[in-house]
């Protein structure tokens, strides 16, 4: 079954202890992306891979790392969690063509929550 | 700055009736727009999508929408509502093929 997959889907931490979400996919798409959704503010975009090695920011980096050393997986990292980035959390993953990223398939999401 | 505007949170319609959802953005080249349906405890699914072309788009479960390039605006329709069209239902609009902004959602309730 083509899926995107998340893990975990909920993570209760605490501040200053570095996690990972890991995102991979069975699509063999190019593209990746990362977003956080928040009540009243909707889907913001943090990091994008267009392809293995190269990673772009989206519109609220900060605080956030990722890596694409494989095609199938976009891990996000937060080195130093904060309150602040409790927030609901999509890996999302499409074809990409020269001219533009069709359309996305989300993941299940991952729920988590900073103390 | 490129955005995507949904101006209501909340649409109520009664199940047999047409439904709109809104969405406008502002204007910087020429979008690619989508619309995508979030229903509860679920990640977000595609509905439809404008690149170019036929300004009427039709996509999944009987939805379509329409892009009006002077209006700049992208409203998603559907000509009966069910009761399963509840959910949450976000806009989405790309200028650089690669950079997503999503508008902050509408909750649709059709009641029946």
């Amino acid at each position: 079954e083509a899926q995107v997959t998340q893990n975990p889907r909920y993570l209760i931490t605490v501040t200053g202890k570095k996690l990972t979400v890991t995102c991979s996919q069975n699509m063999n798409h190019e593209y990746m992306s990362w977003y956080r959704q928040d009540p009243g503010l909707g889907l913001r975009q943090i990091y994008y891979s267009m392809n293995v090695e190269v990673t772009d920011k989206g519109d609220v980096p900060e605080g956030y790392k990722v890596s694409r050393k494989e095609k199938r997986n976009f891990p996000l990292i937060l080195e130093s969690p904060s309150p602040n980035q409790t927030s609901l959390y999509f890996c999302a993953s499409s074809l990409a063509t020269r001219l533009f990223t069709d359309t996305q398939y989300f993941g299940p999401g991952t729920r988590l929550t900073v103390l | 700055a490129q955005s995507v505007a949904q101006p209501e949170d909340q649409v109520n319609v009664a199940e047999g009736n047409p439904l709109t959802v809104k969405c406008t953005y502002s204007v910087s080249g020429n979008p690619y727009l989508f619309w995508y349906v979030q229903y509860p405890n679920r990640g977000l699914q595609f509905l439809l999508k404008y690149i170019t072309g036929d300004n009427l788009v039709k996509g999944s479960y009987g939805f379509e929408a329409e892009f009006n390039k002077s209006q700049t605006s992208f409203h998603l329709k559907k000509p009966s509502a069910l009761v399963s069209d509840s959910a949450l239902y976000f806009c989405a609009v790309s200028f650089t093929g690669n950079q997503f902004y999503f508008g902050t959602g509408t909750s649709l309730t059709v009641i029946p």
